[in-house]
């Protein structure tokens, strides 16, 4: 089983629905992050946390939130879709330690019309 | 590191020969660490390689390598014997002081092995 979940793998939706993409990891890492790839951009921070009463917003939040619903769980919701939200989403789990690397889960690649 | 440029959009590598990937970063911070990352065709991110700023020695795992150039700010990565299964996007990264240690990504460079 994979350290890192993410679900859906795949979602195509319209304009104006609300979507929530999920995130679970055995890891049993404290921070979990949330980022976007666009081609040509590499990734970029939606919201992180540090355990479930720590949320903050990252470099490109607006029109984005999230739930920490667990230490394993983490989501990330968009209220009412655009298309230019059209995008790879990661989920991140990381140790904090300086030497250590973050650990993606495999992407949602979401397309909204 | 604050900033990661990837200067390489694309690179091309015949199978079995070695390539380099170029990655330079932007920091004030006197320790930090650099990563290197594989992304295939498929979309998964796959950890490399890491180099820590007070390494003496350039990391290395496998046929992976980093020709780390700390006065130059420069973490290159280093493929031996390139195989067909290397083709993928190769993306820098490190943490970064904002955001929680938040990893910052470069742009990333798409590499094709040629058979």
């Amino acid at each position: 089983d994979a350290d890192v979940t993410q679900t859906p793998r795949n979602r195509i939706t319209k304009t104006g629905k609300r979507i929530m993409l999920e995130c679970s990891q055995t890891k049993g890492h404290d921070r979990m992050y949330w980022y976007r790839q666009d081609p040509g951009l590499g990734l970029r921070l939606i919201y992180y946390s540090f355990d479930v009463k720590d949320i903050n917003k990252g470099e490109i939040s607006d029109g984005y939130s999230v739930s920490r619903q667990a230490q394993a769980k983490f989501s990330l919701s968009l209220e009412s879709a655009i298309p230019n939200q059209t995008a790879l989403y990661f989920c991140a789990t990381s140790s904090g330690r300086d030497n250590q690397p973050q650990h993606f889960g495999d992407g949602t690649r979401l397309s909204i019309l | 590191a604050q900033k990661i440029t990837q200067t390489q959009p694309g690179m091309f590598v015949q199978e079995k020969e070695a390539v380099t990937l170029d990655c330079t970063y932007d920091t004030s911070d006197p320790s930090y660490g650099l990563f290197w990352y594989k992304q295939p065709s498929s979309g998964e991110m796959i950890f490399l390689i890491y180099q820590g700023s007070y390494d003496q020695q350039n990391a290395t795992e496998g046929r992976y390598s980093l020709n780390f150039q700390k006065a130059r700010k420069s973490a290159n990565l280093v493929i031996s014997a390139s195989q067909l299964g290397d083709s993928a996007m190769y993306f820098c990264a490190s943490p970064a002081p904002y955001y929680g240690q938040n990893f910052v990504f470069g742009p990333g460079t798409r590499l094709s092995v040629l058979p």
